[in-house]
């Protein structure tokens, strides 16, 4: 069945770090693809999402592109701040009929001033 | 708009007592998800609502777990009989139509004692 797998956490950085979060995904169709983020003691948050091949989602710093050939969504931000710690969850979502989101497990990130 | 609420935030039983959890989406979203959450792991699908049909069920939810959602606005989930294994955080989301965007809420804490 469809699935997303992300790089296993906690994942500890310096303040201005870089970061990079994996996400590989399985899907028999072309789902869009989302990265959600649950800061401590709040909901899930909606980060960003890309819909179809080669688009780039973009938001407060953070970018994933929608790699087709490789079934890939990393997360990326160029300067991490400690207000950027966080659980991220990388998911995917078929839309239209289908309703529900799938979601990996969730990575970590924890950083340090 | 205040958001997805859900009430309670917190609750406690003991095995075999039921349990029920109430939903408020957005006001204007016709779409309602269920979703369960275990310490570790990310939010799994349990079922979902366009207006009060009740679409998709996933086979995680046993005979022991109802949703309604009576009259299209908030819903309800009711686990009876509860084990241990219940425990976890239950999370509702609401969207607008499909394809757009899932609005979550803080969810409610489930401790089967």
């Amino acid at each position: 069945g469809d699935s997303v797998t992300q790089m296993e956490g906690p994942v500890t950085l310096s303040e201005e770090a870089f970061l990079t979060i994996n996400c590989t995904y399985t899907a028999t169709g072309y789902p869009s693809l989302f990265w959600y983020v649950q800061y401590p003691g709040e909901g899930l948050q909606l980060l960003l999402k890309a819909t179809k091949a080669d688009d780039k989602g973009s938001n407060k710093g953070f970018e994933a592109t929608y790699r087709k050939e490789t079934t890939s969504f990393h997360l990326e931000k160029g300067s991490v701040q400690v207000s950027d710690s966080a659980v991220y969850f990388c998911a995917l979502d078929y839309g239209g009929s289908q309703g529900n989101l799938i979601f990996g497990k969730g990575t970590k990130l924890s950083v340090k001033p | 708009d205040t958001g997805v609420s859900q009430d309670p935030r917190h609750k406690i039983t003991k095995r075999g007592q039921n349990v029920t959890f109430r939903c408020d989406p957005i006001s204007e979203h016709n779409r309602l998800y269920w979703y369960r959450q275990t310490l570790g792991q990310g939010p799994e699908f349990l079922t979902y609502f366009q207006n009060e049909a009740q679409l998709e069920k996933s086979r995680l939810l046993s005979d022991r777990f109802s949703a309604e959602r009576p009259k299209g606005s908030f819903s309800t989930l009711e686990i009876q009989r509860t084990e241990q294994g219940d425990s976890a955080m239950y999370l509702c989301a609401s969207s607008l139509g499909w394809g757009n965007e899932q609005f979550f809420g803080p969810g409610t804490r489930l401790t089967v004692l």
